[in-house]
């Protein structure tokens, strides 16, 4: 699992309803990200993460808050769910080397009704 | 405006033969690009990587090519194997920041038995 945790697998929400993403690596990285997988659109980041702490907008922010208290763990929050944010979520870390190389989880599923 | 295009969603080859999955980019910052395949359930994984200062990169049986002048990059696969089958993305960044990773859509390689 590239040395990444993703709960849940799977998820489904109704429209307006908040829920988590959490992210945990074991790699003691600085470096994790959120992205989204939509189908034709291959994946697009929503928030990244250089160390803890500290947090920036990736390419499709609106309507999610993420939160990384400490160097493990990321999480990904959507306070009121809306059926565009349909999709498969993935968490990643990158290593020491800024290469674009990175670690992704096996991703969740969300599906907002 | 996708920066990094994948013009093919899909491509089956026969077992033994070779594999070509294209991308095309329109950003001429871009200065390093990457390959990921992904099974399905799975988070993508890192395959192969060049930077702009090269026109080949070789790893056992994939090959990338660049052609910056047509901003061109090519995934060959020889001899293609069933378990290559999965959805492969070409990605590329600005001086290989993992932050600015620009992802394409995806192909779907199929290879038949």
């Amino acid at each position: 699992n590239a040395g990444v945790t993703q709960t849940p697998k799977f998820q489904v929400l109704k429209t307006g309803q908040s829920m988590t993403l959490q992210c945990a690596q074991d790699m003691n990285h600085n470096s994790m990200y959120w992205y989204r997988q939509d189908p034709g659109m291959g994946l697009r980041l929503i928030y990244y993460s250089a160390s803890e702490g500290t947090t920036d907008k990736g390419e499709v922010p609106n309507g999610y808050n993420v939160s990384r208290l400490n160097k493990r763990e990321f999480s990904l929050r959507l306070e009121s769910a809306a059926p565009s944010q349909t999709s498969v979520y993935f968490c990643a870390h990158r290593g020491a080397l800024n290469t674009g190389e990175l670690f992704f989880g096996e991703g969740s599923r969300l599906t907002v009704l | 405006d996708q920066q990094v295009k994948q013009n093919s969603p899909s491509l089956s080859v026969q077992e033994g033969r070779i594999s070509i999955l294209n991308c095309d980019y329109t950003n001429s910052m871009f200065d390093y690009f990457l390959w990921y395949k992904k099974y399905p359930a799975e988070g993508p994984t890192f395959l192969i990587s060049i930077s702009s200062i090269k026109d080949k990169n070789e790893d056992g049986r994939f090959t990338v090519f660049l052609n910056k002048s047509a901003k061109h990059l090519s995934l060959h696969i020889v001899p293609s194997q069933p378990g290559d089958s999965a959805v492969y993305f070409c990605a590329a960044s600005v001086g290989g920041s993992a932050r600015q990773l620009t992802f394409g859509s995806g192909t779907q390689l199929t290879v038949l038995p």
